[in-house]
């Protein structure tokens, strides 16, 4: 089988970090992307590592340990409008295969 | 990035009746689309993946005959909910596939949902 593993809910106040944890266990991985979605729309696409490492873009940085099936999501400096659902995906095949989801919540 | 639209952002029908929704890729081709169902606070489930030119590939538990999936261009697939019930009410998301060259990332740009009611 397959699944992905994430926690349902963050809170974080503002201008702090917050990392999202997920685990996966799928049958084939090529590798790990991370979306943004807010309320009512569509999910917005973040990030990717096909390799084991960390990747920076901007404010958000996502790592991925191949070995332990283990990536995570970095938020830093968070604002309000961060508050969002977000979503790691393995790219099985040519397939996206998502995640539960964690609802961040940032408060001020 | 590149942009992905769909048509129509919302509908309402009776049920018993059919909906056609479009997806398209505006600034690139688009080999591989794919269609997703979200209900709320859940996560995006692959309903089917849609290839140009040939027959989509739909996930299991999904019916084929009820959720209708043409790719006829490299821009353009739609998605035909037949004989739609209330229990097919849900969001329902395409994504577009970036063809990929060397040093680029195999990326999927998502349209921005249809949200589908049905009475």
């Amino acid at each position: 089988g397959q699944s992905l593993e994430q926690p349902s809910e963050v809170t974080a106040v503002e201008g702090a970090i917050v990392q999202i944890n997920c685990t996966y266990q799928t049958s084939g991985f090529y590798g790990l992307s991370w979306y943004q979605q807010h309320d009512g729309g569509a999910p917005t696409f973040l990030s990717y590592n096909a390799l084991d490492g960390l990747e920076e873009t901007g404010r958000f940085s996502s790592f991925l340990s191949r070995s332990d099936s283990y990536g995570y999501l970095l938020l830093q400096e968070l604002q309000m409008k961060d508050s969002a659902s977000y979503f790691c995906a393995v790219l099985s095949s040519y397939k996206l295969i998502f995640g539960s989801g964690t609802r961040l919540l940032v408060r001020p | 990035g590149a942009v992905v639209s769909q048509h129509p952002s919302w509908v309402i029908c009776k049920s018993g009746t059919s909906v056609k929704i479009e997806c398209r890729s505006l600034d690139f081709q688009a080999t591989t689309m794919f269609w997703y169902r979200q209900f709320p606070k859940q996560s995006l489930m692959l309903m089917a993946t849609s290839n140009e030119g040939s027959k989509a590939t739909y996930e299991q538990g999904v019916e084929k005959d009820k959720f209708l999936i043409n790719h006829a261009s490299l821009t353009l697939s739609t998605l035909t909910v037949t004989s739609a019930h209330p229990e097919d009410s849900s969001f329902y998301i395409c994504s577009a596939r970036v063809p990929v060259t060397s040093g680029s990332t195999d990326t999927q740009y998502f349209g921005p949902g249809t949200r589908l009611t049905v009475l």
